[in-house]
C-alpha cells in the first residue's frame, strides 16, 4: 500500500516562511491535498490538487508537488497558523493520510 | 451553506453495539461521496471507508474492513458508521467528510466529529 511521510514537527519564527513536506514514491504523479487541524477542531482543507486554495483560505498558504516530495508553504506565518497539518493522497481506490506535522510558530 | 452535522458523543462498554450518524445540509446529498475518518487520542487521521449515497456503493480501508459497517439513508440525508461489538481500542473521535465532486479525491467539508469512548 502507498505510504506518505511527514516530519513530526516544524518550527517557524513569527512572520517567516514555514515549509512542511510530504514524501512518497513518485508523489509528483499524484494529487496532494493538505488539511489544517487545530486542537479540538475538525480538519479544514487548505490546499487541494497540489496547489489550489479553497475559498476563504489566505493567500499565504500555497502548495507544490514534484518528484518524491510535496510541500505546503506558509508565507508570513502567523500565530493562528499553529496547528497540525496533514497531507493526503488517493491511491488505487484508497485515501491515504500522512502522519501529520505539528507546526509551532515561535 | 454546506454542513455535515454529526451525532453526539457516546460512552459505551466493550462488546456493545453502536451507530453514529452524519447528516448533510445545504447540498444534494446523493451526489457526493461521504467518507469516515478515525482519530485516536493524540494521533493522526486514518481513512476508514467511503460511501456514495446515490447508490450505496461502499469502499473500506483494509484496516477497517469487517470491523465497521458504513451505510446511508438517502431519505433523511444521513450516513452512518456502525459497530456490532465495540472494543476499548475503538475509543476515538470519528469524523465524516464530503468528497468533492468530480474526478478529485479531497474532502472539502467535514463534520464536527463524534467522540466515542469505550470503557468498562
Amino acid at each position: 500500500s502507498y505510504e506518505v511521510t511527514q516530519p513530526l514537527s516544524v518550527s517557524v519564527a513569527l512572520g517567516q516562511t514555514a515549509r512542511i513536506t510530504c514524501g512518497g514514491n513518485n508523489i509528483g504523479g499524484k494529487n496532494v491535498n493538505w488539511y489544517q487541524q487545530k486542537p479540538g477542531q475538525a480538519p479544514v482543507l487548505v490546499i487541494y490538487r497540489d496547489s489550489k486554495r479553497p475559498s476563504g483560505i489566505p493567500e499565504r498558504f500555497s502548495g507544490s508537488n514534484s518528484g518524491n516530495t510535496a510541500t505546503l508553504t506558509i508565507s508570513g506565518a502567523q500565530a493562528g497558523d499553529e496547528a497540525d497539518y496533514y497531507c493526503q493522497v488517493w491511491d488505487s481506490s484508497f485515501w491515504v493520510f500522512g502522519g501529520g506535522t505539528k507546526l509551532t510558530v515561535l | 451553506e454546506v454542513l455535515l452535522v454529526q451525532s453526539e458523543a457516546e460512552v459505551k462498554k466493550p462488546g456493545e453495539s453502536l451507530r453514529i450518524s452524519c447528516k448533510g445540509f445545504g447540498y444534494r446529498f446523493t451526489n457526493y461521496w461521504i467518507g469516515w475518518v478515525r482519530q485516536m487520542p493524540g494521533k493522526g487521521l486514518e481513512w476508514m471507508g467511503i460511501i456514495y449515497p446515490g447508490n450505496s456503493d461502499t469502499r473500506y480501508s483494509p484496516s477497517f474492513k469487517g470491523q465497521v459497517t458504513i451505510s446511508v439513508d438517502r431519505s433523511i440525508s444521513t450516513a452512518y458508521l456502525q459497530w456490532s461489538s465495540l472494543k476499548a481500542s475503538d475509543t476515538a473521535v470519528y469524523y465524516c467528510a464530503r468528497r468533492d465532486a468530480g474526478p478529485w479525491y479531497h474532502f472539502d467539508y467535514w463534520g464536527q466529529g463524534t467522540l466515542v469512548t469505550v470503557s468498562s
